[in-house]
């Protein structure tokens, strides 16, 4: 069935410092992509997401591309802040037909120390 | 606008004990999600409501009954509380596709 992985956590980082956290999926069909992330004691919210092969989906300094060849939508931010520490969830959906229905890494947590 | 809106904040049952986890929208959305997210495993999907009147099951429903009450609401029955269904309990919506806005969380803990 449909899955998808992301790198394991802690991700700690310096404030400035360059971020990127790995997520790798398989899917039959053609699956769109997304980002969330989860702030201390709050719901998820959508960062970014990437409905097509080559996209490339960005929002707040976030950005991740859609690479089929390497079925890989990884994260990425030039220079992260104190306040982008939260967890970040990779998610794809309608890869089998079940659109809709998201199927969600296992988060990644990022700390960012000033 | 309240987006999604989850009642209770917090519940603690003893085992065999029975509850409901409301959720209400009011962004007029079709869909309706409920998601349960453990430690390591990410977020999973217990049933979807793609419209009024409808729903169907996701990953994870055995345990649980829901009832798309109206367009605005969705909510998830615990018949029979678990142990093993201690968790952070998530609501979502959208208009259509993908869950776009998430609740707040119920956090529930079954001794």
């Amino acid at each position: 069935g449909d899955s998808v992985t992301q790198m394991e956590g802690p991700v700690t980082l310096s404030e400035e410092a360059f971020l990127t956290i790995n997520c790798t999926y398989t899917a039959t069909g053609y699956p769109s992509l997304f980002w969330y992330v989860q702030y201390p004691g709050e719901g998820l919210q959508l960062l970014l997401k990437a409905t097509k092969a080559d996209d490339k989906g960005s929002n707040k300094g976030f950005e991740a591309t859609y690479r089929k060849e390497t079925t890989s939508f990884h994260l990425e931010k030039g220079s992260v802040q104190v306040s982008d520490s939260a967890v970040y969830f990779c998610a794809l959906s309608g890869g089998s037909g079940n659109t809709g229905k998201l199927i969600f890494g296992q988060g990644t947590t990022l700390q960012v120390k000033p | 606008n309240a987006g999604v809106t989850q009642t209770p904040k917090f519940q603690v049952l003893k085992t065999g004990q029975s509850m409901t986890l409301q959720c209400a929208q009011d962004m007029n959305h079709n869909s309706m999600y409920w998601y349960r997210q453990d430690p390591g495993m990410g977020l999973r999907l217990i049933y979807y409501s793609a419209s009024e009147g409808t729903t169907d099951k996701g990953e994870v429903p055995n345990g649980y009954n829901v009832s798309r009450l109206n367009k605005r609401e969705f909510s998830l029955r615990l018949e029979s509380a678990a142990p093993s269904q201690t968790s952070v309990y998530f609501c979502a919506s959208s208009e259509s596709g993908s869950p776009r806005f998430f609740g707040p969380g119920t956090r529930l803990t079954v001794l």
